[in-house]
């Protein structure tokens, strides 16, 4: 199956810092979903990207997909920005899988 | 338009005792997902629905079982509960079989004593 590596694994930022959380897959995905799960295990829906870039306000998103590669952007983090992010890829029978995701602590 | 729900959303049980998880997708969507997610890991694939059939089924033994109803809401069954079953259990539901973004419940959190 495909293998997907995110990196970081852990992360600890002062609030108002950048940061760039990367996911690495080993094979042509057609689907690529970033999550984020807070500290009550909620997983909220950031970006649909299986290929170009998107923008939600203080978060974007860019996959390389011939390069097999997916880039989270968050600028001015906030300390409700803690928790983990995750990626999910997902070959021709969309059964995806998730890499074992950042964990990012924002300090006030 | 209510999201996908999930119930319980906790749950305790002992060794050897059988579980019935429940799940109702986002109105419109026709496919449910189950996921099993243990502390420290990411969301480990368990079974795909679509139109009351099984599309995916992940490495997990024949304990896990999962139907579809024709309302598009799905049960997941564990029998002979082990320790290690113990775990966040998601459900996701997504308008169709691939290509679409998928959208998780706040999932039932399931603790084996």
């Amino acid at each position: 199956g495909i293998q997907v590596e995110q990196s970081p694994p852990d992360l600890i930022l002062q609030e108002g810092a950048n940061s760039t959380l990367r996911c690495n897959f080993s094979d042509s995905v057609n689907n690529l979903q970033w999550f984020h799960q807070n500290p009550w295990g909620q997983l909220i829906n950031l970006f649909y990207i299986p290929s170009g870039t998107k923008q939600n306000g203080r978060l974007s998103a860019t996959t390389v997909a011939t390069e097999r590669y997916s880039l989270l952007y968050i600028s001015s983090s906030q300390t409700t920005d803690s928790g983990v992010y995750f990626c999910a890829v997902g070959g021709g029978s969309y059964i995806p899988t998730f890499g074992r995701g950042t964990s990012l602590i924002v300090h006030p | 338009d209510a999201g996908v729900t999930q119930s319980p959303t906790h749950l305790i049980k002992t060794r050897g005792q059988h579980v019935t998880l429940r799940c109702s997708p986002i109105s419109g969507h026709k496919s449910v997902s189950w996921y099993q997610q243990v502390l420290g890991q990411g969301p480990q694939f368990i079974f795909q629905y679509y139109e009351k059939e099984e599309r995916g089924r992940g490495n997990f033994p024949d304990r896990f079982s999962a139907r579809q109803f024709p309302n598009y809401s799905s049960e997941l069954n564990v029998n002979a509960l082990l320790l290690g079953d113990s775990a966040l259990y998601l459900c996701a539901s997504s308008s169709r079989v691939g290509g679409q973004p998928q959208h998780f419940g706040d999932g039932t959190r399931l603790s084996i004593l």
